[in-house]
């Protein structure tokens, strides 16, 4: 059974500082994460990807993949009350020899906060 | 470029009724999945359509089921409704070379109330 754990929050953050959102998950073959942004009444939005231990910049989003630990993390700098929202973390194991796959598999997201 | 889009935005139905949802993805893109969305769940995974062909399917019952046109369009289908299919549910597309990542890009989802 894959699991995606993620604090479900709320994560208060003020206006301005960083914030910093985690996702742990259960399978060691996963090979694709995403951050996606959902705002309450709305479907979700990708902002981030990453495939590869490190870090990966877009922007004010910071992307970070720790195989190894099976963590992944999403900062936000210069936190601004539109980022607000849910954000869920999602993971893939690929395309798996002989084609299967199981689509993305959600955490149940943490609720951010930015305090103006 | 266009988004996802998805028909009906919303939707009510009765217990035992049967429905079906539209899809049409980003243009260029030919894989399509399917997610349920609920307060409870969460989001998850109910198949996945490329060049018409179900690539993978969720844990769900055969009560859903899904297809894609060759102009890459999707529809599920739900059967015989129940109380808990009550759900937002959601449609997605991959680029080209990106389908085997599972990088997807959501359309606004169609709100399904099962009474």
């Amino acid at each position: 059974q894959k699991e995606v754990e993620q604090n479900s929050g709320p994560l208060s953050v003020p206006e301005g500082a960083i914030a910093s959102l985690n996702c742990t998950y259960s399978d060691r073959v996963s090979q694709s994460f995403f951050w996606y942004r959902q705002y309450s009444g709305k479907s979700p939005e990708l902002i981030m990807s990453i495939y590869s231990n490190g870090d990966k910049e877009d922007g004010r989003f910071t992307a970070q993949l720790n195989k190894a630990s099976q963590y992944v993390s999403l900062l936000i700098r210069d936190s601004q009350p539109s980022d607000s929202a849910t954000y869920l973390c999602a993971v893939n194991v690929g395309r798996l020899p002989g084609g299967g796959a199981d689509g993305l598999t959600f955490g149940k997201g943490t609720h951010l906060i930015i305090q103006p | 470029k266009a988004g996802v889009t998805q028909t009906p935005r919303y939707l009510i139905k009765t217990r035992g009724q049967q429905v079906t949802l539209s899809c049409s993805p980003i243009s260029g893109h030919r894989s399509v999945s399917w997610y349920q969305q609920t307060p409870g769940q969460g989001l998850q995974f109910l198949f996945e359509y490329f060049s018409e062909t179900q690539r993978n399917k969720g844990n769900f019952p055969g009560r859903f089921s899904g297809r894609q046109f060759s102009n890459s369009r999707s529809e599920m289908n739900v059967s015989t409704l129940e109380l808990g299919d009550s759900a937002l549910y959601l449609c997605a597309s991959s680029p080209p070379g990106r389908e085997d990542y599972y990088e997807q890009y959501f359309g606004p989802g169609t709100r399904l109330t099962v009474t």
